[in-house]
């Protein structure tokens, strides 16, 4: 059961590059999401998707494009990078009942740096 | 709009020692709570949470934390530090629709031999 795998683990652009970095889960979970992490600042939601099918914004979505392309995974796309966007983002699932309660299971993290 | 503030962004204690990381939140609801803890180059793992009911809650490896409403805290406690303890540690306030988690800027927690 390998949980919340993203690839890939580590990534270098330069300015205007794009790329996409993906996520799936195994878990059969309804809900995922899109963090980034800054140091000082915690996590900070960028997109979500509360079920297959469905997209919304969180805190900072500028910049940023996501697909949920099936009920595994949810891809998250910077169309053209720039250095504000080096940050580790980690991609999250909760559990199927998606009570404001229930926990959210965290993937390892890609960490981007953008020149 | 929710929000949450961990006070000092770095602790440090040592082995043995009481450990106490601070967690104020503001929320227009009742909030759910977590604590989650990373170790270095992995993600978030949940610690302990409180939805409703007895407010203080205990959780893994020896972490516990009060809910206290008149203080809008939510402080994580253990009274034995240990060195496997060294990790970042966050603090989240939910919605209650579920779909929104905040988390406070984190406190790195050193143990010193």
């Amino acid at each position: 059961n390998a949980g919340v795998t993203q690839t890939p683990k580590f990534q270098v652009l330069k300015t205007g590059q794009s790329m996409t970095l993906q996520c799936a889960q195994d878990m059969n979970h309804n809900s995922m999401y899109w963090y980034r992490q800054d140091p000082g600042m915690g996590l900070r939601l960028i997109y979500y998707s509360a079920s297959e099918g469905t997209t919304d914004k969180g805190e900072v979505p500028n910049g940023y494009n996501v697909s949920r392309l099936n009920k595994r995974e949810f891809s998250l796309r910077l169309e053209s990078a720039a250095p504000s966007q080096t940050s580790v983002y980690f991609c999250a699932s909760r559990e199927p009942h998606s009570a404001a309660n229930s926990r959210l299971h965290f993937g390892n993290g890609t960490r981007l740096t953008v020149t | 709009a929710q929000s949450v503030t961990q006070l000092g962004s770095h602790v440090s204690v040592s082995e043995g020692a009481l450990v106490l990381l601070r967690c104020n939140y503001s929320s227009s609801v009742p909030p759910y709570l977590f604590w989650y803890v990373q170790y270095p180059n992995q993600g978030l793992q949940l610690l302990l949470k409180y939805t409703t009911g007895a407010t203080l809650v205990k959780g893994i490896n020896g972490f516990e934390a009060e809910f206290k409403k008149s203080e809008t805290s939510f402080h994580l406690t253990k009274p034995s530090a240990h060195m496997s303890d060294a990790a970042e540690y966050f603090c989240a306030v939910s919605n209650n629709a579920g779909n929104m988690l905040t988390f406070g800027g984190g406190t790195r927690l050193m143990v010193k031999p």
